[in-house]
């Protein structure tokens, strides 16, 4: 399995900043992937992390509010941009393993953001 | 496309009882299948996953689930609930292909009582 810690843990920012999470995984993985779970919510999507390419966005997400940058097989930021209320979520980074691992999928203990 | 389908989002059950936790799936091929646990605070947890092999499917904690193709159905179980058990549960499903995306259900949130 793979291990994945997130940076910050929690942060509480003012509206119209904004904020980049780091996201670790302690072994070379073939997809990463950033999460919202907004309050007593499932989780939703953002994007998958592309290794050396731009991100692919799901639907209502665009890449100027949420870059994402993927650098190395281990690593991923994702930045809040211009934040809003709104944007008070848990931020969950995740990545899926390799060979016989690569139909799970990993969480991180995820970013706590509230916007003020 | 997939979905998935939690059927009640509250469940409460007394420690020592039977754990139920229903869902349902959607997909137009053959589908792989999640369930997450997600403690207070923290991120999620795998907790068993099915992807073709046997479909009565063991995972940790004592949990198991058991795949229903006929009933498009994926329920988790617990034969004996714990107080440490009390968490949301999350069911997810995601198509035969490495490069498919996970879809989540709209989660349980599971209460044990004394």
């Amino acid at each position: 399995s793979a291990v994945i810690s997130q940076k910050p843990s929690r942060d509480i920012c003012q509206r119209g900043t904004s904020l980049t999470i780091q996201c670790q995984v302690d072994s070379q993985v073939t997809m990463m992937f950033w999460y919202r779970q907004q309050p007593g919510q499932s989780l939703t999507l953002i994007a998958t992390a592309n290794q050396g390419s731009e991100a692919t966005y799901e639907s209502g997400f665009v890449i100027d509010k949420f870059p994402i940058s993927r650098p190395n097989l281990t690593f991923s930021t994702l930045t809040v941009s211009n934040m809003s209320p709104e944007d008070s979520s848990i931020y969950l980074c995740s990545a899926r393993g390799t060979g016989g691992g690569r139909y799970e999928q990993y969480f991180g203990p995820g970013t706590r953001l509230t916007v003020t | 496309a997939q979905s998935v389908t939690q059927l009640g989002s509250h469940v409460s059950v007394s420690e020592g009882a039977l754990v139920l936790l229903r869902c349902n799936y959607s997909s137009s091929v053959p589908p792989y299948l999640f369930w997450y646990v997600q403690y207070p605070n923290q991120g999620l947890q795998l907790l068993l996953k099915y992807t073709s092999a046997a479909t009565l499917v063991k995972g940790i904690n004592g949990f198991e689930a058991e795949f229903k193709k006929s009933e498009t159905s994926f329920h988790l179980t617990k034969p004996s609930a714990h107080m440490s058990d009390a968490a949301e549960y999350f069911c997810a499903v995601s198509s035969t292909g490495t490069a498919s995306k996970l879809t989540f259900g709209t989660g349980t949130r599971l209460q044990v009582t004394l």
